[in-house]
This record gives structure tokens, sequence and C-alpha cells, in this order.
């Protein structure tokens, strides 16, 4: 399985724009990049995915290097409620789907 | 609320007994999938069900774990002679007929505790 790389933890403050970085240097070329979030106490919410060109919904950005080697989630105009886990994930086949192979993932908080 | 739902929300048993939960799935979805998250981890995937088709499980799936989707719809999960290692957040997912093109939603868990 591909792994992915994330810092543990990123402040960031209300209003503001949140990178949120991740590495996954050994992706193959038709993995597919997820990224989801966790508020305390609930299921995964999924945000957004790609697999080679930048995309953007209502929720965020996902940049994604030309090499696939690394991605970031942007949060646009992030506020108290995103504060949350943030797990960059990559796809993994499955026998006629996929499973999501999370790590860790980033604690992000939005200071006020 | 037509996302994804589970039953119970806690359950506190002792070392030992068998328990059992419960998933149902947003009702158009075919694929139903069960992880496990164990404290300031991320989920790990269980097992993977296609309408009523157990497709892929885990290493992580004893024998004492078994689920089921009997009818291509709810579906179960069972532990029996349950452990303290078993403490966890089971959750399921579900997605819809276009096999990798739909994201899994997720319901908000069952949270187990094993005394």
């Amino acid at each position: 399985d591909a792994k992915t790389t994330q810092p543990p933890s990123m402040d960031c403050a209300e209003g503001r724009a949140a990178n949120l970085p991740c590495n996954h240097s050994t992706i193959s070329g038709n993995e597919y990049v997820y990224w989801y979030r966790q508020i305390h106490s609930q299921g995964p919410q999924y945000i957004i995915h790609g697999l080679k060109n930048n995309e953007t919904n209502e929720m965020a950005s996902l940049i994604i290097t030309e090499d696939r080697k690394s991605s970031t989630l942007i949060l646009p105009h992030a506020t108290l409620r995103d504060t949350a886990v943030y797990y960059c994930i990559v796809r993994v086949p499955l026998t006629n789907d996929y499973k999501l192979s999370f790590g860790a993932g980033t604690t992000v908080t939005v200071r006020a | 609320d037509t996302g994804v739902s589970q039953n119970p929300r806690h359950k506190i048993t002792k070392r030992g007994q068998n328990v059992t939960f419960r998933c149902d799935p947003i009702s158009e979805h075919n694929r139903l999938y069960w992880y496990r998250q164990t404290l300031g981890q991320g989920p790990e995937f269980l097992t993977y069900f296609q309408n009523e088709a157990q497709l892929e499980k885990s290493r992580l799936l004893s024998d004492r774990f078994s689920a089921e989707r009997p009818k291509g719809s709810f579906s179960t999960l069972e532990i029996q002679r349950t452990e303290q290692g078993d403490s966890a957040m089971y959750l399921c997912a579900s997605s819809g007929r276009l096999a990798g093109k739909n994201e899994q939603f997720f319901g908000p868990g069952t949270r187990l505790t094993v005394l």
C-alpha cells in the first residue's frame, strides 16, 4: 500500500487559509489521493479527491505536484468548525472496488 | 436523515461476551465497508460487501469476527468472545454503484469498550 506522511498537528487563524501538506512519494500512476476529515466523535467526512489535476469544490482545493509525490489541501477561509483531524489517503484497489488506507492524519486547530 | 446509520452508538461489554453491531447504508448504495479505529489512529479497513457478497476481508478480521449483509441492505458485524484489544470505534461506510467512482460515506460509528 502506498503510504502518506502528514505533519501531526497545525494551528490556523480563523478566516485565514489553511494549507495542509501531504507526502505520498511511493504513489503509483493510477492511485488517487483522497482527503477526509474527522471531527471529534464523528465518522470521517469526504472532502475532495484527485489523480493528476488540481481540483476544487465548495469545501476545499487540492493541489497535486506534477510528479504526484505530494499534495496540499487548501481550506480557503478556515472557521472554528473546521477544527478536525484531516487525513490524506491513497486509495488502494480491492476486488472490483477500493479501500481507503488512512494514516494518523493532521490535527488542525482553528483559533479565533 | 438519509446518511449511513449505525446502532448502537456505544456498547460496553465484559470480556468473553459476544456483541453485534448494525449498519444501515444509504439506501441506493450497493457497496458497504467496515473499518476499525483505535484511539489516536486512523481507521483501518476490515471488510467489504458488494450487494450481499463479501468480496474482501482484511487480515485484521480474525476468526472471532463475522460480518453479514443478508439481503444486500443492512449489515451486521459480530465479535465473539470479545477481548480487551477489541475496544475501538467500528465504522461503517457505503458507496454507490459505480465501482471506484464514488466516495465512501461514513456513519457515526459504534464505540465498543471491553472491560
